[in-house]
């Protein structure tokens, strides 16, 4: 089915450790992006990209790092967990910036 | 000041009503977004608007820009419409959205 394929659903890492968040569409959008959502907040972007090659940061990119290879693929990294980082994490795509988005199912992850 | 304020935050609705969500902004925009947050957590996008209204299923968005207001209707609300309705606007300095809190519904049988 087309749509936002994310991985994993829950993870929990410890102080320190780094992890990838994956995200892959098969819609051929060419706008992706990462949020994070924490209680009483809006979702919040973290990193987006307009294209392949083409990164740039959102409202809170500090701990993360994002890379555009390819059309579908748009992987998340956490460098070095923080507690802080203990969110719900959410990629979306759509077409341009202001078209329709699609959500990948989410990343519970909590940080120890 | 949030960019975008929704209201009521939490509504709790007796199966059959009609319901109401409101969502301000303060930020020049091209368009306005609803979303639907199902307690599973998955993100759906109901409508994208600009302008006027538009209507599908029991759902009907409008949005006044010159007022910068936009509501979510939904006609006979049943109990599987229990979610978080989310308000998101495209105008961030970055070109992204900009999320309003949400409101969330809570329909009894």
């Amino acid at each position: 089915n087309a749509g936002v394929t994310q991985t994993p659903k829950f993870q929990v890492l410890k102080t320190g450790q780094s992890m990838t968040l994956q995200c892959a569409q098969d819609m051929n959008h060419e706008y992706m992006s990462w949020y994070r959502q924490d209680p009483g907040m809006g979702l919040r972007l973290i990193h987006y990209s307009v294209g392949a090659g083409i990164t740039d940061q959102g409202e809170v990119p500090n701990g993360y790092n994002v890379s555009r290879s390819t059309t579908e693929d748009f992987p998340l990294r956490l460098l070095s967990a923080a507690p802080s980082q203990t969110s719900v994490y959410f990629c979306a795509s759509s077409r341009d910036f202001s078209g329709g988005y699609t959500f990948g199912s989410g990343t519970r992850l909590t940080v120890v | 000041k949030n960019e975008v304020e929704q209201s009521p935050q939490n509504l709790t609705a007796q199966e059959g009503e009609f319901i109401t969500i409101n969502c301000s902004y303060s930020v020049g925009i091209s368009a306005l977004h609803w979303l639907q947050q199902h307690p599973g957590g998955g993100i759906v996008s109901l409508f994208m608007l600009s302008s006027g209204k538009k209507k599908h299923g029991r759902l009907i968005a409008t949005i006044n820009i010159q007022e910068k207001h936009s509501s979510l209707h939904i006609t006979a609300s049943h109990p599987r419409d229990s979610a978080v309705y989310i308000c998101a606007v495209y105008g961030g300095s970055q070109g992204n959205l900009i999320f309003g809190k949400g409101t969330k519904l809570s329909v009894k049988p």
